[in-house]
């Protein structure tokens, strides 16, 4: 039963494009949205981050979108570089009283592939 | 700054083996957690802590054991070790601040790749 679902396992996009990834979500009690990127042989480094009470955050070249009432939520990189080749976790939580990130839901990850 | 740092980087194990993956953080976060990755899957919760003193079962605890006796140190135990344990573990680490959303952006090791045959 997977309450977060990254659909494509791996997305090929040419240099300078826009990269898309997208996550959609189950579970209604979610409120607060990550992307994570690993390369081969790291941990999973945080991208960015989304509150339910928005719909959009950016950070230099990568913007989160959030649809609550399609519960779905996207990455885009515009323009992407051969650096951003990686696998990208979608993860989402709910806010709750006990504090810390035990409530941490994972995607199982799309390959982004920048394609020179 | 090392961050949050894992030994081995890769182990086998026979069956019914046991061993301690070794995590350790340098950046005084309270909250600790232990994670594993089978291929083509997203990370599953195994165990996590608060606080030194204080474990938690995550999604997965079954055959896995922790403890915290301080802030830096959050040792991993597989005591019978099974093909099925096979994966990649990821130790990381988070901190509070006031809005405490900070909690969820994870600082992860480079993690322990364990093959059990």
């Amino acid at each position: 039963d997977q309450q977060v679902k990254q659909n494509s396992p791996s997305l090929s996009v040419q240099e300078g494009r826009i990269s898309i990834l997208n996550c959609d979500y189950t579970n209604s009690m979610f409120d607060y949205f990550l992307w994570y990127k690993k390369y081969p042989a790291e941990g999973p480094t945080f991208l960015i981050s989304i509150s339910s009470i928005k719909d959009k955050n950016e950070d230099g070249r990568f913007t989160v979108f959030l649809n609550k009432s399609a519960k779905h939520l996207s990455l885009h990189i515009v323009p992407s570089q051969p650096g951003d080749s990686a696998v990208y976790f979608c993860a989402a939580t709910r806010m709750y009283s006990g504090g810390g990130a035990d409530g941490l839901t994972f995607g199982k990850g799309t390959h982004l592939i920048i394609q020179p | 700054n090392a961050g949050v740092t894992q030994t081995p980087k890769f182990r086998i194990l026979k069956i019914g083996q046991s061993m301690t993956l070794q995590c350790t953080q340098d950046m005084n976060h309270n909250y600790m957690y232990w994670y594993r990755q089978d291929p083509g899957m997203g990370l599953k919760l195994i165990y996590y802590s608060v606080g030194a003193g204080i474990t938690d079962k995550g999604e997965v605890p079954n055959g896995y054991n922790v403890s915290r006796s301080t802030t830096e140190d959050f040792p991993l135990r597989l005591e019978l070790a099974a093909p099925s344990q096979t994966s990649v573990y990821f130790c990381a680490s988070s901190y509070d601040d006031i809005n405490r959303r900070s909690n969820e952006k994870l600082f992860f090791g480079s993690g322990t790749q364990l093959s059990v045959l």
